[in-house]
């Protein structure tokens, strides 16, 4: 079937660590987005590649990072510099601008917690 | 970043009764997008709206596209349980430009349906 998969399903950070996050899609999507969920609040743009071995900042990419060297991949690393990274980490992806408007897609997310 | 405001922040209502849900913003989106997200899990697209003063069904729901482009809502006819979640609106970028696909979230809805 085709989707986005992210994983872990949960991961556990210690102090001073930098995890890996995981996403794929096997949907042809061009662009891909990383989101951040925290209680009570919607969603937060973290970074987003429209193309392979491109990407920009979203609203809070600071202590993130991520790389797309590949269509289907767009990992998200929480490096140590980020101070309260427990959250719901969301993947995203869409087709591109050449497709006309489209919708996002998303992944069933990665729950982070410190340890 | 911005963000929509979405309103009501909550709703408790019985099985069987409507529900109307919306969100306003202070910019102009191409696209208005409406999300079901059910705890632990990724949003699932509900309805996607593409043009100003488009009116979209899909079985209970019906969403409207605002007029101005700055706002949307979203019905949900004889409720059932299996509507409990929270439901988020988003604004989409349009193609071209380094915004495209860029969504704005607003806070969510979160539905509580009483058998």
């Amino acid at each position: 079937d085709g989707g986005i998969t992210q994983s872990p399903k949960y991961l556990f950070r210690k102090e001073g660590q930098n995890v890996t996050l995981s996403c794929e899609q096997n949907l042809n999507h061009d662009a891909m987005y990383w989101y951040r969920q925290d209680p009570g609040q919607g969603l937060r743009l973290i970074y987003y590649s429209q193309i392979v071995n491109d990407f920009q900042k979203g609203d809070i990419a600071e202590g993130y990072s991520v790389s797309r060297e590949k269509k289907e991949s767009f990992p998200l690393t929480v490096t140590s510099a980020q101070k309260n990274p427990t959250a719901f980490y969301l993947c995203a992806s869409m087709f591109g601008a050449d497709r006309g408007d489209q919708p996002q897609h998303f992944g069933d997310g990665t729950r982070l917690s410190i340890l | 970043g911005q963000q929509l405001n979405q309103s009501p922040q909550s709703m408790f209502i019985q099985e069987g009764e409507d529900v109307s849900m919306n969100c306003t913003s202070s910019s102009i989106f191409n696209t208005w997008l409406w999300y079901k997200q059910d705890p632990g899990e990724g949003p699932v697209l509900l309805i996607a709206l593409y043009k100003a003063g488009e009116l979209t069904s899909n079985g209970r729901l019906t969403a409207q596209f605002g007029i101005t482009r700055k706002d949307s809502f979203l019905n949900i006819s004889a409720s059932i349980p299996s509507d409990v979640g929270i439901y988020f609106c988003a604004g989409q970028r349009g193609a071209g430009g380094t915004s495209y696909g860029k969504l704005t979230f607003g806070q969510g809805t979160i539905l509580t349906v009483h058998p």
